[in-house]
Formats: C-alpha cells, sequence, structure tokens
C-alpha cells in the first residue's frame, strides 16, 4: 500500500538557523498536504499542494512539490521558539481519497 | 470559528470493553474520518465515512472497529472489545468539498488508554 516517508524524525536548532524536512512517498501522489502539532495537540492543516514542481510560501515557510509529485520539502527560514512542533507531511494517491501521514519531523528550537 | 469536538478527552478502560468514542463534525461538512496516534508516533488512519457509509478504511479497522452516524450531527467510533495496543490518542476530522481535495479539520483528539 502507499507509504510516506518522512525524514529526519528529530531536529534540535537554535533560535535563527534554518530548518527543513523532506517527504517522499512510494506512489505518485494527486496533492500533498502539511499539518503542524504543538505538542499535546492536534494536527492543525498549514497548506495543500497540488500541481507537479509547485512551490508556495508562508512568510518564513516554503513548501515544494516535487516534479514527479513523490516528494516535497518544507522549509523554516530564521526558527524562532513558536516553530516548535511535529511537522507532518500527508499525502493522497491518485487511487483514493484517504490522507496518509508521514512519520513527522519534531523540531525543537533552544531560544 | 468552527471546530470538531470530541467526547470524552480520556478515557480509561478495561482490556475486553466496549469504548465508544464521539465527534461532532463541523456542520457543513461532509467527509468524516477517524486518525489514531500511538504516543509519539504518527498519526495513522483509520476509516473515512462519507453519505452514511464508509468510503475507505485501514487494516488497523478490522471487524472489532465500527463507526457511525446516528443523526444528523455525530460520529461515533466504537471499538467492541479493546486491547491493550488500542491505546492512543484518536482524533476525528472532517472537511467539506470534493473527496480528494480539501484539508482536514482536526477535534482536540480522544485519549484511550487500556488497561
Amino acid at each position: 500500500g502507499q507509504q510516506v516517508m518522512q525524514i529526519p524524525q528529530y531536529q534540535h536548532v537554535q533560535e535563527g538557523e534554518d530548518f527543513t524536512t523532506y517527504c517522499n512517498s512510494s506512489t505518485t501522489l494527486s496533492n500533498i498536504q502539511w499539518y503542524k502539532q504543538r505538542p499535546g495537540g492536534h494536527p492543525v492543516f498549514l497548506i495543500q499542494l497540488v500541481k507537479s514542481g509547485e512551490v508556495k510560501k508562508q512568510k518564513r515557510l516554503t513548501f515544494q512539490f516535487g516534479e514527479a509529485k513523490k516528494n516535497s520539502s518544507l522549509h523554516i527560514t530564521a526558527t524562532q521558539t513558536t516553530d516548535v512542533g511535529t511537522y507532518f507531511c500527508a499525502g493522497r494517491d491518485n487511487q483514493g481519497g484517504k490522507l496518509i501521514f508521514g512519520q513527522g519531523t519534531e523540531l525543537s528550537v533552544k531560544p | 470559528e468552527p471546530e470538531v469536538t470530541q467526547t470524552p478527552s480520556h478515557q480509561v478502560t478495561q482490556m475486553g470493553q466496549e469504548v465508544i468514542l464521539r465527534c461532532v463534525p463541523i456542520s457543513n461538512h461532509l467527509y468524516f474520518y477517524w486518525y489514531r496516534q500511538i504516543l509519539g508516533q504518527k498519526v495513522e488512519f483509520l476509516v473515512s465515512f462519507y453519505n452514511n457509509e464508509i468510503s475507505e478504511k485501514s487494516e488497523i479497522f478490522d471487524d472489532q472497529f465500527s463507526v457511525e452516524r446516528p443523526d444528523g450531527s455525530n460520529f461515533t467510533l466504537k471499538i467492541r472489545s479493546t486491547k491493550l495496543e488500542d491505546s492512543a490518542m484518536y482524533f476525528c476530522a472532517s472537511k467539506w468539498g470534493d473527496r480528494d481535495t480539501g484539508e482536514l479539520f482536526f477535534g482536540e483528539g480522544s485519549r484511550l488508554t487500556v488497561l
């Protein structure tokens, strides 16, 4: 079945450093979404990417969808302590509507 | 702002007991989901529900699990005979629009502890 892999599992950065998490799918995706989960919280939607090669920005966050629609990345510039949490990618393949989550990357930011 | 609400926030039960987790999705949403998250692990898809029937389910969602939308507002997940490995946070989610796109709105979750 469809698998979504995400690396790294953990990332510890100093405040002000950049952060990137990478997501790879075993199948071609129809779209990919990114969610953020704060410690003790629930996943909160960040963005959806649909088109091959798409790049979207939200302030310090940059999201990319690969040309083959099998991989994606989230890059945070100049991290802040408010960025702390686990970032999940979640992909839908072309076969169905269910959203499959990656393992998540837990980001900690040292002030 | 409309939100998905879940009850209870925490349930402790004995192995073999039945558990019902309740969710009230956002009112104009059409698609409903249950996901679970074992502590510190990823969010795992259990089941999706549309037009009063299951549209997709995962291997985790075996005969011990069932979902129901008994009225126009509630969406429930029942576990018939809980096992220790069912201990997890269970998230309900909903969305509007078409099946293959659009963000999921998650509830705060129901933590299930099976002793």
